[in-house]
């Protein structure tokens, strides 16, 4: 049973730019959660998504950043207009239905120029 | 105050001994409680889940939860070298989705 996959593994954008993050959840977990880590620091709540629904993005940033997570495919964190304060790394989790152990991907190291 | 806390450390202990990790949260609405360990530049593995008051024994690793002190810790007995990691603690309210981590302990084994 393949982990949580998380694509690319390391992204590299200029100021202005846009950052698409891809997170498939592990086989069976419907639930999927974004998470923000800032070096030496812990991690930060974005967003958490079920299938086709945002169902809790206290934690995202009003401006600049959406999610997804379509009924086909993977949950895409996006970020317009990416500025040096967003390079950070960013988790992704799943779960399946009815648990609350979140189980993590390996990330994606946003590095913005 | 910060949601959940816990100290940055280090913690250095010997090979083979007991580390004590430790964990304070200020939501009384709290209902589940999580430690994790992140290796540096990887990626948080779930160790432990404790939702009662009590111990909660996997291994080599307790978890203990004092929900009337707002405090659990996670007891790491027979430390080895390869323990040397970040320890999340996360905290989840009852019936919410939002899981609030720590800022991590940094524990060092020596050998």
């Amino acid at each position: 049973n393949a982990g949580v996959m998380q694509n690319p593994r390391h992204l590299v954008r200029r100021r202005g730019q846009e950052a698409r993050l891809r997170c498939s959840p592990m086989k069976g977990h419907s639930h999927v959660y974004w998470y923000r880590q800032l070096p030496e620091e812990g991690l930060k709540f974005m967003v958490y998504l079920q299938k086709e629904n945002i169902i809790d993005e206290s934690g995202m940033p009003k401006e600049r950043f959406s999610a997804e997570f379509p009924k086909e495919g993977p949950s895409i964190l996006r970020i317009q207009q990416v500025v040096r304060g967003d390079s950070a790394a960013y988790f992704c989790a799943s779960s399946p239905p009815g648990h609350e152990e979140e189980f993590f991907g390996p990330g994606t190291r946003l590095t913005v120029l | 105050q910060k949601e959940v806390e816990q100290n940055s450390g280090p913690l250095s202990v010997p090979e083979g001994a007991i580390a004590s990790l430790n964990c304070t949260y200020s939501d009384r609405g709290s209902q589940s409680f999580f430690w994790y360990r992140q290796y540096s530049g990887k990626s948080p593995e779930l160790i432990m889940f404790i939702y009662s008051n009590g111990d909660k024994e996997d291994g080599r690793f307790t978890a203990q939860l004092n929900k009337a002190s707002q405090y659990v810790s996670l007891l790491i007995r027979d430390s080895q070298p390869s323990d040397s990691a970040t320890y999340l603690c996360a905290v989840r309210q009852a019936g919410g989705f939002k899981t609030i981590f720590g800022a991590g302990t940094r524990l060092f084994v020596k050998a």
